[in-house]
Parts: structure tokens; C-alpha cells; sequence
């Protein structure tokens, strides 16, 4: 098992540009996070899937962001027309679901925006 | 989620224990208590959890109030691998449940050698 990954792990972009960042996460988890972490702050959360369904999208940013799970495995994240302050650290947990789950972070991805 | 509150930072020297309190008044009967904790330019990383006995492993130990409004993460013996950012969380009793977590600001913790 090598843990959640992400990819890329460092993302510099042009404002306007849209970005895909991409998880897999471990391989028997059926639930899957997408956080949102800036300088000095805690992560925050964004949305997340069971298997391949979307169960929570409102706590994503703006109609920008989207984020899909085809196949219940990997999740991409998608963020179009980027800006200046979209630019943060965006991090991907998996979990199993049941009774005082944990989740499992990756290493993160690190965009800046230009 | 509930609210946690934690010191914003806290000072340890080297191979002495460390604890970190948590204080979590408004926690309900079915929120577990959970710690996290991030390393620089890391992912948080899971430290342990528990609900309402006092729980060890090989990372650390959670002692948890018997009225449940506060615990302690106790790290017995720290390292400098230990300096971190430590996340004090409730969860419900599905885990992450539809709102994933609700991460503070943590404790940051620095080890003097």
C-alpha cells in the first residue's frame, strides 16, 4: 500500500488558465476528500465522493471548481479561469467508511497563479 | 462539527513529553475526538482518535475528561520529528461524515533539542 498520492505535486499557471489535479487514493477506500489548505491556515474542506458519487459539493469555492470521480477510483479536481487567489496548497484524503473513520491525507498540490 | 480550542503554539525540549490539550465544551455524545498533525510542506497525517476511554498507540496517547469537554494528546518522549502543527478535531460518529473535517488552527509545537 503506498498511500494516497497526488499529481502534480508543484502546478505554476497564468491567471485564466484552467488546471487538473489529479488523486488516487489507497486502494480499498471508498470515500474519497478534496481540501483546500492556505498559508497558516488549517485545510479546508471542499467536497467530497462515496464510491463514484459526489455526496457534498456545496462547499466548493465557486462554480470554477468541479471535481469528478468516473470510476469510483481515482478523483480529478478541475479549476477553470484561475486567479490570483485560487493560488494554495489542494489536498486529497481517503477513507473507508465506517464507525471513527480516518482519513489519509497525500502529500498535496502546490499551485501558483500568476 | 463542534468548535475545539488549542493553544496557538506550545515549546518542548527534547526527548521530555509534550501534552497537548484540547478543550471541546459543546461536544456531542456521538462526536469521536480526533488528532491530526502536519508536518511542514506535508499532508496532515493521522495521530489517533477515540470517543470516551483513553487510547494508546504507537504515536501517542489521547487521555480523554470524563465529562468528554476536554483531552490531551500526550507525546511521551518528543523528537525533533515531532515539531508540528497538531489538529485537535470532532467528528461524528460516521467519521468525516458529509462535511469532511473541520480543521482549526492547531497547535504548533516546537522542539528545542
Amino acid at each position: 500500500d503506498t498511500g494516497v498520492s497526488q499529481n502534480p505535486r508543484h502546478k505554476i499557471t497564468k491567471r485564466g488558465q484552467n488546471v487538473t489535479f489529479r488523486c488516487d487514493p489507497i486502494s480499498e477506500h471508498n470515500r474519497l476528500y478534496w481540501y483546500r489548505q492556505t498559508l497558516g491556515q488549517g485545510p479546508e474542506f471542499l467536497t467530497y465522493f462515496q464510491n463514484e458519487a459526489q455526496l457534498e459539493k456545496s462547499r466548493l469555492l465557486s462554480d470554477r471548481f468541479s471535481a469528478e470521480r468516473p470510476k469510483g477510483s481515482f478523483s480529478t479536481l478541475e479549476i477553470q479561469r484561475t486567479e490570483q487567489g485560487d493560488s494554495a496548497m489542494y489536498l486529497c484524503a481517503s477513507s473507508l467508511l465506517g464507525v471513527g473513520e480516518t482519513q489519509y491525507f497525500g502529500p498535496g498540490t502546490r499551485l501558483l497563479v500568476l | 462539527d463542534a468548535k475545539t480550542t488549542q493553544p496557538n503554539s506550545m515549546e518542548s525540549n527534547e526527548e521530555e513529553p509534550v501534552h497537548l490539550p484540547c478543550n471541546h465544551s459543546t461536544i456531542s455524545g456521538t462526536d469521536y475526538i480526533h488528532w491530526y498533525r502536519q508536518l511542514p510542506s506535508q499532508g496532515p497525517e493521522y495521530v489517533i482518535h477515540g470517543l470516551t476511554s483513553n487510547v494508546n498507540n504507537r504515536m501517542a496517547s489521547l487521555a480523554i475528561a470524563e465529562d468528554r469537554k476536554s483531552s490531551t494528546l500526550i507525546l511521551h518522549r518528543a523528537t525533533l520529528r515531532d515539531a508540528a502543527v497538531y489538529y485537535c478535531i470532532l467528528t461524528d460518529f460516521s467519521g468525516g461524515g458529509a462535511d469532511g473535517l473541520t480543521f482549526g488552527k492547531g497547535t504548533h509545537l516546537i522542539i528545542q533539542p
